[in-house]
């Protein structure tokens, strides 16, 4: 079983849409969960973290967490084409554990 | 720009060759790590340096060894690698190695094995 997974997609939505991410963990002791998007050939970048149940807002992103479920979510509102990317899901508990991630494609 | 800093970007190498890939972070930083991503696939844990200890993914094999001069000095001595061994090499750091603590990535070192 692996211990972060993610759908691989690709998973496309229009411009201006809100493209919806799902990660679920087998790990019960993770603590902090993060989002990373990224280029491809280029090095992850964290986009969000979160600690605690319940949903966390920055600009056009919104990370959800439901520890109970195991379960993590990105929303990413008013999709724009520069959203294109893979996103790597990520848990900690000492080390991160990455999932494969979800390659999001934004359509003009 | 990137607080980490890798070099060098792109390495071609042969089977024989010895060679570094370093990575150095400004950030005062405690952790510093070595990751090895293949295409499509997740980064994977290769080293760990925290607190003035090195900790190994026992899976890496002894061709890949670590080597960390200071506190935010991390560099990767390669030997007698093999074409699997070509991965995009990704170095980060961290405040602390504590669950709290995302990672910040350097550029990464696109590694080619002939």
């Amino acid at each position: 079983q692996k211990e972060v997974e993610q759908n691989s997609g690709p998973l496309s939505v229009p411009e201006g849409a809100i493209a919806s991410l799902n990660c679920t963990y087998s790990d019960r002791g993770s603590q902090s969960f993060f989002w990373y998007r990224q280029y491809s050939g280029k090095s992850p970048e964290l986009i969000m973290f979160i600690y605690s149940n319940g949903d966390k807002e920055d600009g056009r992103f919104t990370a959800q967490l439901n520890k109970a479920s195991q379960y993590v979510s990105l929303l990413i509102r008013d999709s724009q084409p520069s959203d294109s990317a893979t996103y790597l899901c990520a848990v900690k508990s000492n080390d991160m554990r990455f999932g494969a991630g979800t390659r999001l494609t934004v359509k003009p | 720009d990137t607080e980490v800093t890798q070099t060098p970007k792109h390495l071609v190498m042969g089977m024989t060759n010895k060679k570094s890939l370093k990575c150095e972070q400004h950030m005062g930083h405690r952790a510093m790590y070595w990751y090895k991503q293949k295409a499509k696939k997740p980064p994977e844990l290769m080293f760990v340096y925290s607190y003035e200890k090195l900790s190994i993914n026992e899976s890496v094999p002894s061709r890949f060894s670590p080597e960390c001069p200071n506190s935010s000095l991390l560099n990767l001595h390669l030997h007698a690698l093999q074409p699997e061994d070509s991965a995009l090499y990704l170095c980060a750091s961290s405040q602390a190695w504590t669950p709290r603590y995302g990672y910040t990535f350097g550029s990464g070192t696109r590694l080619t094995v002939v």
